[in-house]
C-alpha cells in the first residue's frame, strides 16, 4: 500500500517568507508526527496529532511555527517569517495509534536564502 | 529531559569485518528503535525491541535490548559495502509519543 507521503520534496524560499509543508500519512493512521531533521543530525521531535488534535507541541521551537490537521489526516506544518536556522529536512511520520510503531516520509528539504 | 548518545558517531570498517554500533539512553523507555538513512533519503525501519533481553535478527544485522542497562547494541556480522549508511537509534518514553533520536552512527564499509 501508500506510504507517507509528503510534498513539496524540495523548497527554496528566501528570508522571511511563508511556507507551507504537507503530509499525506498512510491511510487509517491516527496518529501524525513531524520531526525536523538539520544537517549531520538525528531528526528532532516537533508536533504530535492524534486524529485532528495536537496531543503534544513541545517541540516546535517558536511560535512562527505552527500544524494543522483539520481533517484527521493530512497535514500542513506552517512557518512564518522564515529565518536560515529553519533549513533543515523537515519530516512526517504516521502511526496506527499510541503504542505503534512510526512510518516515516521521504521528507521535505526546506533552504532559506 | 530523555538522552540519547550513539557511538560511536563515525565508523569505517572492511568488508567481511564485524562491530557494534552502542546506543544509552537516560531514563525508562517502553520501546527502542532502529532506523537506516542513506544518503538524501528517508528513515527505514530496521528493528523494534519491545522489552528487557530482546534480541532481534535480519541478515547480518542484530539488534539487543537491555533495559536495565539502559542499552541497545546493534551488530553487524561480516560487513558488506551495501551496509553503507547512517544508522540511528530512536527511543520511545514511556507514556511517550515521541521519539528521541541518538546523533546517529555514519557506518562505511570499504571493500
Amino acid at each position: 500500500g501508500a506510504g507517507v507521503s509528503q510534498t513539496p520534496s524540495n523548497k527554496v524560499t528566501e528570508k522571511g517568507k511563508y511556507v507551507e509543508l504537507r503530509c499525506d500519512p498512510i491511510s487509517g493512521h491516527t496518529a501524525l508526527y513531524w520531526y525536523r531533521q538539520s544537517l549531520g543530525q538525528g531528526p528532532e521531535f516537533l508536533i504530535y496529532f492524534q486524529g485532528t488534535g495536537a496531543a503534544d507541541d513541545s517541540g516546535l521551537p517558536n511560535d512562527r511555527f505552527f500544524a494543522v490537521r483539520p481533517e484527521g489526516s493530512v497535514s500542513t506544518l506552517k512557518i512564518q517569517r522564515t529565518e536560515r536556522g529553519d533549513s533543515a529536512v523537515y519530516l512526517c511520520a504516521s502511526s496506527q495509534g499510541q503504542g505503534n510503531e512510526q512510518y516515516f516520509g521521504p521528507g521535505t528539504r526546506l533552504t532559506v536564502t | 529531559e530523555l538522552k540519547v548518545e550513539q557511538n560511536p558517531l563515525f565508523l569505517s570498517m572492511q568488508e567481511g569485518k564485524n562491530y557494534t554500533i552502542y546506543c544509552n539512553y537516560s531514563t525508562t523507555s517502553d520501546r527502542l528503535y532502529w532506523y537506516r538513512q542513506d544518503p538524501g533519503k528517508s528513515l527505514e525501519s530496521l528493528f523494534v525491541l519491545l522489552s528487557n533481553g530482546a534480541v532481534k535478527q535480519e541478515g547480518r544485522l542484530m539488534a539487543s535490548l537491555d533495559t536495565k542497562a539502559r542499552l541497545s547494541t546493534l551488530h553487524i556480522t561480516a560487513a558488506v559495502h551495501d551496509l553503507s549508511a547512517t544508522y540511528f537509534c530512536a527511543v520511545e518514553p514511556a507514556g511517550n509519543e515521541k521519539l528521541t533520536f541518538g546523533t546517529g552512527t555514519r557506518l562505511t564499509i570499504i571493500p
